[in-house]
């Protein structure tokens, strides 16, 4: 199975709202990444955390990562319909340069 | 527009056709990546080059051949495909393969096999 697995799948909420995205891994990482790819289009990065840090911000966006637990999460606060998009978090793992591991993503839904 | 740029956009090819996909990056950056993303499937990593030299082939069909040129430029040719072929493929660049860096990716090639 793939090394990082986002929860949920899909995700409806009304703009303004906050979106919290969850991402699961299994085994050690040298960092984690978010990334988000509107219908059709090439993937942007987001924020990079590494393994020694807990927290990132940017702009409206804050990322957790518990290595303990092996989890992060994305949280974009104060949604507009423009975050319409599909969510993905990718992993680095230990020693292996700079090959991402991908998950299937989370389709996030902004209603106006 | 994220500097990585991928022509077609749009491509059909029938099974027995050849083709070919060009990546070009104009970040200045010595790594470039090919990826294929299918529906519902995580994105797969295809190949990856280094100052022009593959470090990764990850066991993807011989019909599938990836070219570099020159840290620039990516080409991936097709030939024979099959149908369970049909996906978006992406260019992504990068400053290096360490471990630390992020990857910018091309907007794709939306890729059918008839």
């Amino acid at each position: 199975s793939q090394q990082g697995e986002e929860d949920p799948q899909a995700l409806s909420i009304q703009e303004g709202e906050n979106a919290t995205m969850n991402c699961s891994y299994k085994t050690s990482i040298n960092n984690l990444q978010w990334y988000r790819q509107n219908s059709g289009r090439g993937l942007v990065h987001l924020i990079l955390i590494r393994s020694n840090e807990r927290e990132k911000h940017s702009g409206r966006l804050r990322v957790t990562l518990d290595t303990s637990k092996k989890s992060s999460s994305l949280l974009i606060t104060a949604s507009r319909a423009a975050d319409t998009a599909s969510y993905f978090c990718a992993t680095v793992l230990t020693g292996a340069n700079s090959k991402l591991t991908f998950g299937k993503g989370i389709t996030l839904s902004v209603r106006p | 527009e994220t500097g990585v740029t991928q022509t077609p956009r749009h491509l059909v090819m029938g099974m027995t056709n050849k083709k070919s996909l060009k990546c070009e990056q104009h970040l200045g950056h010595n790594a470039m990546y090919w990826y294929k993303q299918s529906a519902k499937k995580p994105l797969e990593l295809m190949f990856v080059y280094n100052f022009k030299e593959q470090t990764e082939n990850n066991s993807v069909p011989s019909r599938f051949s990836p070219e570099c040129p020159n840290s620039s430029h990516l080409f991936l040719h097709l030939h024979t495909l099959q149908p369970e072929d049909s996906a978006l493929y992406l260019c992504a660049s990068s400053p290096g393969t360490g471990g630390f860096y992020e990857q910018y990716f091309g907007p794709g090639t939306r890729l059918t096999v008839t």
